[in-house]
């Protein structure tokens, strides 16, 4: 079946714009994460959504982020005012309701100039 | 100390060898761990679970060792084809990681030369 589906798989902007990162987990799985993987470091949690509530925020790294699941299924990651430091791929992961496997897409690489 | 810890490598060996990667990490709560494989420019993929008891698949043999908090993957008959980066994750605990996401190391990269 179908695995999980992220656009754009690239992204470049400038410096102070928005951007929204959008991720399709597989379908019927409830759980789904955002993770950010930059060059020379190891991926990095950003939140976790449970159905559409986000129990753990915690990996955001300042308020510009946010993020919101609609419907339990597609989610978007929104950056707001973009800094250089921003640059990296954003990956997307789901699972069903065990949260044990989780299924990666292909990730949307975003550069910042 | 970092939460997962793994030798970035690059481990350089040839076809047919036996390499092995340990991962440590801190956190003693920890309660799932896994292996994934990153080729370049692609997404994490699951290689395999890790289980107390240790577990075999092919030619890769996964162990954990909750006692000196480490996880091991050893790749028999190495091919061309594993070149890739080898992460470990773990999973649970009562600090990150606690709500399902999972806490990689920044992986052990390994090239199989002909």
């Amino acid at each position: 079946g179908a695995g999980v589906s992220q656009s754009p798989s690239n992204k470049v902007t400038e410096k102070g714009k928005d951007v929204e990162l959008r991720c399709d987990p597989i379908s019927g799985h409830t759980a789904l994460y955002w993770y950010r993987q930059s060059l020379g470091q190891g991926l990095e949690f950003l939140i976790y959504f449970q159905g559409n509530s986000a129990p753990d925020k915690s990996g955001l790294p300042s308020d510009r982020f946010s993020a919101e699941r609609t419907g339990g299924s597609v989610s978007t990651l929104t950056i707001q005012r973009t800094q250089q430091e921003d640059s990296a791929v954003y990956l997307c992961a789901s699972s069903s309701w065990d949260r044990k496997t989780q299924y990666f897409g292909p990730g949307t690489r975003l550069l910042v100039l | 100390r970092k939460e997962v810890e793994q030798d970035p490598g690059p481990f350089n060996v040839p076809e047919g060898a036996t390499v092995a990667f340990n991962c440590t990490y801190s956190n003693s709560a920890s309660q799932s761990f896994f292996w994934y494989r990153q080729d370049c420019r692609k997404e994490p993929k699951l290689l395999m679970s890790v289980y107390s008891s240790g577990n075999e698949d092919g030619r890769f043999t996964a162990q954990l060792n909750r006692a000196s908090q480490y996880i091991s993957l050893l790749i028999r008959d190495s091919k061309l084809s594993d070149s890739a980066t080898y992460l470990c994750a773990l999973q649970g605990g009562n600090y990150g990681g606690s709500q399902g996401n999972l806490i990689f190391g920044k992986g052990t990269k390994l090239s199989v030369k002909p």
